[in-house]
């Protein structure tokens, strides 16, 4: 089955703590994206990638990293620098873009809480 | 710099009645696109417009864009129970090239009751 898994579904972090959550496609895309949704909110861009060992600041960088060593995967690191971390992380991915690859598919979604 | 301006925020209607919502926004686009999202769970695409096109149908939905306006619509016809989630227009503005960046809007809740 061809899709977008992410885990955790549920991930607590400690105060001062850097998390990392998991993004992994077998869509065969080359581009993927991490969006941060608060409660009754749309979703803001954190962080894209168009290809492997490249990736793009989107509206709200600031307190996270990406990596993209393989094209399959996009993990996000949630680091202690960004202060107000809880809510629910969604990644996404697209295929090459033309004219007929322009829709994203999404993975469940991993819900990050403070302790 | 989220474009997107969503209304209603929540629509509440019986099964069987029609649920029109609404979108604006503000820079020159690609394409216009709407998801659905069921509470906790990840966005499903529904239907994409592009910016030459001003009407669109795919079963049960018919989606309008207007660019003169930047406004779009999208209508769910004869509404059921399964169609209660959030919905969401997302805008590929022309400046963001091919990279694929989307600009969500806020969202409206559609609740469908039995």
């Amino acid at each position: 089955d061809g899709g977008i898994t992410q885990s955790p579904k549920y991930l607590f972090r400690k105060e001062g703590q850097n998390v990392t959550l998991s993004c992994e496609q077998n869509l065969n895309h080359d581009a993927m994206y991490w969006y941060r949704q608060d409660p009754g909110q749309g979703l803001r861009l954190i962080y894209y990638s168009q290809i492997v060992n490249d990736f793009q600041k989107g509206d709200i960088a600031e307190g996270y990293s990406v990596s993209r060593e393989k094209k399959e995967s996009f993990p996000l690191t949630v680091t202690s620098a960004q202060k107000n971390p809880t809510a629910f992380y969604l990644c996404a991915s697209r295929a090459r873009g033309t004219s007929a690859n322009e829709k994203l598919f999404f993975g469940s979604g991993t819900q990050l809480s403070v302790l | 710099s989220q474009q997107g301006e969503e209304d209603p925020q929540a629509l509440s209607i019986q099964e069987g009645e029609n649920a029109t919502m609404n979108c604006s926004y503000k820079t020159s686009i690609n394409n216009l696109q709407w998801y659905r999202q069921n509470s906790g769970r990840g966005l499903v695409h529904l239907i994409l417009i592009r910016s030459n096109e001003r009407e669109k149908h795919s079963g049960r939905l018919r989606v309008t864009l207007d660019t003169s306006k930047k406004s779009s619509s999208l209508l769910i016809t004869a509404s059921r129970a399964a169609d209660t989630a959030s919905y969401f227009c997302a805008t590929d503005a022309l400046s963001s090239g091919n990279t694929g960046k989307l600009i969500f809007g806020q969202g409206t809740t559609l609740q469908v009751k039995p």
